[in-house]
């Protein structure tokens, strides 16, 4: 069965610091994974996709991603954190023959000035 | 372009009751899922809808119930609630098959 592991239930970080989030998935092909942002009592907005191609995608508000099949993972990037990036960050997988969305558990990221 | 609305944003129900929660996609989006949030749980997934048509189903009991109207409008029903059935439910439309996933802002449902 697919599933997502996101490791690192919270993690903080100072501002201006880089961070990284981690994902891993188990699926047998090449899904389709996303990472979507929640801030509180809020809905999910979508930072970036992986359909095909490049493995190293740009999103929004500076996130990045990199694919690495190899590993099966696919772990969300930031250079430098802003105090407004403080929310909960949800790896995603698809299947890709349905829109159904597989979630990790999150990550809460926590940012000091 | 509106995004998704969900309604009502929040609801509080007695346990026993029914609730129904509404959801509209963005416009020329065919696609409905719907997901319950809860902090033990996660983000899970209950069932997708296309053209009308349940195209995916989550595992969820049969007291969860949905359906997508011509308009691509969809509802969720849950009936005999319980206490656990306390959650964020989160409704997302996409365009179509394999295409990102928008979402709404959610119902918050807190059954007493």
């Amino acid at each position: 069965a697919q599933s997502v592991t996101q490791p690192d239930i919270h993690i903080t970080v100072s501002e201006g610091a880089s961070l990284e989030l981690r994902c891993n998935y188990s699926y047998g092909a090449t899904p389709y994974l996303f990472w979507y942002v929640q801030s509180p009592g809020q809905g999910l907005q979508l930072l970036l996709k992986y359909f095909s191609g490049d493995t190293l995608v740009q999103g929004i508000k500076g996130f990045e991603a990199e694919f690495k099949r190899s590993q099966s993972s696919f772990n969300l990037r930031k250079p430098s954190v802003h105090w407004s990036d403080a929310a909960e960050y949800f790896c995603a997988v698809s299947p890709g023959n349905t829109d159904k969305l597989i979630f990790g558990t999150g990550t809460r990221l926590q940012v000091f000035p | 372009k509106a995004g998704v609305t969900q309604t009502p944003r929040y609801l509080i129900k007695t346990r026993g009751q029914q609730v129904t929660l509404s959801c509209s996609p963005i416009s020329g989006h065919r696609s409905v899922s719907w997901y319950q949030q809860t902090p033990g749980q996660g983000l899970q997934f209950l069932f997708e809808y296309f053209s009308e048509t349940q195209r995916n189903k989550g595992n969820f009991p049969g007291r969860f119930s949905g359906r997508q109207f011509s308009n691509s409008r969809s509802e969720m029903n849950v009936s005999t609630l319980e206490l656990g059935d306390s959650a964020l439910y989160l409704c997302a439309s996409t365009l179509d098959r394999n295409t990102e996933a928008f979402f709404g802002q959610g119902t918050r449902l807190t059954v007493v």
